[in-house]
């Protein structure tokens, strides 16, 4: 079945350095992809998405490229702020399951000043 | 911006009770969803709903039912909550117009069973 893997954390990091989170999926055909951010004590945004194979993702400094030859979804970001600190999502939309998304679980990123 | 509402930030309930929580989205979205969000699970689907009055199981059904009367209105009740139900509840909505597309979310109710 459909599935996603995104890289566990929590992860920690330095104002200004360079973030990678990783996400992998399974799935046939051509899956829509997203990324979502959860701020402390909100609900789920739409960060980015993509919708076919070699497609870029942006928003908010925040990149993230459909490679169907691997299969991922990676989300980078070349300087992170304090203000990034949340929880992400990896998530997986696929036409067989009509309009149900699948998310990963979940990478809770830190920033430190 | 859609706009998606629940009816409670924060919920305490004794065990056993009936609880009802509300979600309202003002975008006319065909789709409406609930989740529940625990630490190390992410995010699993409780039900959805793709039309008034229509609804299908997602993969926690159990112990949950859910009612669609309007278009933008989405309840997800307890019948008789227990202390495995404390957690984080999530409404979202999607238009339905493009097969998977982006689900927006509403802030969240953060349950708690005694």
């Amino acid at each position: 079945g459909n599935s996603v893997t995104q890289m566990e954390g929590p992860v920690t990091l330095s104002e200004e350095a360079f973030l990678t989170i990783n996400c992998t999926y399974t799935a046939t055909g051509y899956p829509s992809l997203f990324w979502y951010v959860q701020y402390p004590g909100e609900g789920l945004q739409l960060l980015l998405k993509a919708t076919k194979a070699d497609d870029k993702g942006s928003n908010k400094g925040f990149e993230a490229t459909y490679r169907k030859e691997t299969t991922s979804f990676h989300l980078e970001k070349g300087s992170v702020q304090v203000s990034d600190s949340a929880v992400y999502f990896c998530a997986l939309g696929h036409y067989s399951s009509a309009s149900k998304i699948i998310f990963g679980s979940g990478t809770r990123l830190s920033i430190r000043p | 911006d859609v706009k998606v509402t629940q009816s409670s930030r924060y919920l305490v309930k004794r065990t056993g009770e009936k609880v009802f929580l509300e979600c309202v989205q003002d975008m006319d979205h065909e789709n409406m969803f609930w989740y529940r969000q625990d630490p190390g699970l992410g995010l699993r689907l409780i039900y959805f709903s793709y039309d008034v009055k229509m609804k299908e199981k997602g993969d926690i059904p159990e112990g949950y039912s859910v009612s669609r009367e309007k278009k933008e209105r989405f309840s997800l009740i307890l019948e008789s909550a227990s202390t495995n139900q404390t957690s984080m509840y999530l409404c979202a909505s999607s238009s339905g117009q493009e097969g998977a597309d982006t689900q927006y979310f509403g802030p969240g109710t953060r349950l708690t069973v005694l």
